[in-house]
């Protein structure tokens, strides 16, 4: 498997321009999560998703920020407005929930977003 | 609300064991997971512990125990590749949420 794929890697962007990030989950898995990594803030969870449903999105800032999930293969992350201050590296993971105690998450290669 | 707390750094020599602390603070717990995070790259799996006690992964070790709120990863025989983030991380349900620390940055020295 080709494990999470994301895109695009990095995307610069000047505020106020509205920004989409793409991840494609393993193939199978049921779980996906939305990261966003800072310096300051550290990794945080913004929302996550069973089955194409959202599940928690407390995570999510604000209203700008704005996820989907129209099937199992494909999420989109959205910024509208973009902000500076959401300048990041933001994950997408995906896990399988094999009925074990726990379930490992994969985590994608990330997109760095710089916004000026 | 939940809180984890680990050292923001530890440096370390070839060769040497290093323990890296994790005490966490949540309103529900299911497990506690460790991840480790190369600069410039993703995060990935390294262990979980949902039991007291501890479990070995080859040079790696996790520890838990759930009435301390307390557990430590163990890297033992460190090698250069080992320097990194490691992350320790609170699971409140089977679906896997995960709640992460700050992180711990390892520096292993030659």
């Amino acid at each position: 498997d080709a494990g999470v794929i994301q895109s695009p890697r990095h995307e610069v962007t000047e505020m106020g321009q509205e920004v989409t990030l793409r991840c494609k989950p393993i193939s199978g898995h049921d779980y996906l999560f939305w990261y966003r990594q800072t310096m300051m803030r550290g990794l945080e969870l913004l929302i996550y998703f069973n089955n194409n449903v959202p599940i928690d999105d407390s995570g999510m800032p604000e209203d700008r920020f704005s996820a989907k999930m129209p099937n199992a293969s494909f999420s989109t992350l959205k910024i509208q407005p973009s902000e500076p201050r959401d300048s990041a590296v933001y994950f997408c993971a995906s896990s399988l929930a094999d009925g074990s105690l726990y379930n490992e998450q994969f985590f994608g290669p990330g997109t760095r977003l710089t916004v000026l | 609300g939940q809180s984890l707390e680990q050292p923001s750094e530890v440096t370390a020599v070839e060769g040497a064991i290093v323990q890296i602390n994790c005490t966490y603070q949540t309103s529900g717990f299911y497990g506690l997971s460790w991840y480790q995070q190369h600069d410039g790259g993703a995060p990935t799996f390294l262990s979980y512990n949902a039991l007291d006690g501890l479990e070995e992964t080859g040079r790696f070790s996790s520890f838990l125990s759930r009435s301390d709120s307390y557990g430590y990863l163990l890297l033992q025989e460190l090698q250069m590749k080992d320097s990194a983030s490691y992350f320790c991380a609170v699971s409140d349900n089977q679906g896997g949420k995960l709640i992460f620390g700050q992180g711990t940055e390892l520096s292993v020295k030659p």
